[in-house]
């Protein structure tokens, strides 16, 4: 079973708004993590921002936030005044357990395109 | 202070031969993971060694195996290639000391089965 669904292939925003990611997870566990990560053309990965199931406030790293719903079990990103530089792939991901063997697994990713 | 380096960064290969793959972790970093990543794809899970034993295991078959080494670096191996196993191959490591679940990727190996 999909354990992270991102339903986006691909977004177009223009420069300067704010973005959305959708993500969505399948757990049973109670401790788990949820990231995002960033992918731009030259390939390497770069990790933007975590939460934990536990916190209770939204994570917030800069021009990136994480809008978690529990119950939803939903982990949305949203990046505030997008710039040009933002056009990357972007993939959610998650860590169950979160003891000291688990494994942090990825979504299929969003392909995100920032116009001038 | 030197990230993630992986060796080779590209090589092909014929169906049949068999590869090595080689990563270096972060300073101060001690498990290491792979990731197979196809063209367009996210990354899948392949495994993750930690204290020189493989921890978890993804959906892999037993041609995809490995190795951590005592002073932390790690080796993929491939064997029997097939065209499928085409695609960028990435290590990431980590700490229990950093963000939580943080991965510290390298640029990727990326292998061609011809």
């Amino acid at each position: 079973a999909q354990k992270i669904t991102q339903t986006q292939p691909g977004m177009f925003v223009q420069e300067k708004e704010a973005v959305t990611l959708d993500c969505t997870y399948d757990t049973s566990d109670q401790s788990y993590g949820l990231f995002w990560y960033k992918q731009p053309s030259s390939g390497e990965m770069i990790f933007l921002i975590y939460q934990g199931s536990y916190d209770e406030q939204n994570a917030t790293e800069g021009r990136y936030s994480l809008n978690f719903q529990k119950a939803r079990k939903s982990a949305n990103l949203v990046i505030s005044a997008s710039q040009l530089g933002d056009s990357a792939m972007y993939f959610c991901a998650m860590r169950e357990h979160l003891n000291r063997d688990d494994k942090i697994i990825f979504g299929k990713g969003t392909r995100l395109h920032i116009l001038p | 202070d030197a990230g993630v380096t992986q060796s080779p960064t590209h090589l092909i290969k014929t169906r049949g031969q068999q590869v090595t793959l080689r990563c270096s972790p972060k300073s101060g970093h001690d498990t290491v993971s792979w990731y197979q990543q196809a063209l367009g794809q996210g990354p899948q899970f392949i495994f993750q060694y930690y204290e020189e034993e493989e921890r978890q295991r993804g959906n892999f078959p037993d041609r995809f195996s490995g190795h951590q080494f005592p002073n932390y670096s790690s080796e993929l191996n491939v064997n029997a290639l097939l065209l499928g196993d085409s695609a960028l191959y990435l290590c990431a490591s980590r700490t229990t000391r950093g963000r939580p679940g943080e991965l510290f990727f390298g640029e990727g190996s990326r292998l061609t089965v011809l």
